[in-house]
């Protein structure tokens, strides 16, 4: 079974700090994504990587960062949190033939 | 147009109905499809995948898959309780590298 960990559920973060959510997987993926899901919009592809050091950007990078030092890790950044970034995150990896498996997903709030 | 598009429910049906979903994509050289299944609060869940025409079926589930009509749906059969949940359509497309693209789901109660 494919087991990809996000570092944490919950998270309150403050106006203007800079936030990391960690993503890791437990198995060789070259391929790892990260989105954001709120109401009513679906999922949303924030940055993706296909190898280490190696990424790529989404629909909607504007206000994240990202950084893959390592294979089995993969970490967003916001590098100065906003209220408009309060959404559930999650991070991805891609197997078999495009299917995608999640982590558990992290519950951002800004305030 | 949405590229991925789903009605957003909610769909009720009774418990032992089948419960149909439906998904239309708009570009056609889509290759993959996905029906993802969301309890609340917690993490999309791969459920089904299809990659040709015609019909695919695990378990109680049957996904279809018309490339003509660019239209994938998802068949619930026996329906129950524990299938009441938000169900993403996702469809992966490979040209000048792939892209998946996610409905914003449909949101599916099965009455007791």
């Amino acid at each position: 079974d494919v087991k990809v960990t996000q570092s944490s559920r919950y998270l309150v973060k403050r106006t203007g700090e800079k936030v990391f959510l960690e993503c890791v997987q437990d198995m060789d993926h070259e391929n790892m994504f990260w989105y954001r899901q709120d109401p009513g919009l679906g999922l949303r592809l924030i940055y993706f990587s296909y190898d280490v050091k190696m990424k790529e950007k989404g629909d909607i990078p504007e206000g994240y960062s990202v950084s893959r030092e390592k294979k089995e890790r993969f970490s967003l950044i916001l590098e100065s949190a906003s209220t408009n970034q309060t959404s559930m995150y999650l991070c991805a990896i891609q197997d078999g033939i495009y299917e995608q498996y999640f982590g558990p997903g992290t519950r951002l709030t800004v305030t | 147009q949405k590229e991925v598009e789903q009605n957003s429910g909610p769909l009720s049906v009774p418990e032992g109905a089948i419960a149909s979903l439906n998904c239309t994509y708009s570009d056609r050289v889509s290759q993959s499809f996905f029906w993802y299944r969301q309890y609340s609060g917690k993490s999309p869940e791969l459920i089904m995948s299809i990659y040709s025409n015609g019909d695919k079926e695990d378990g109680r589930f049957t996904a279809q898959l018309n490339k003509a009509s660019q239209y994938v749906s998802l068949l619930i059969r026996d329906s129950q309780p524990s299938d009441s949940a938000t169900y993403l359509c996702a469809v992966t497309r490979n040209t000048g590298g792939f892209k998946t693209i996610f409905g914003a789901g449909t949101r599916l109660f099965v009455k007791a």
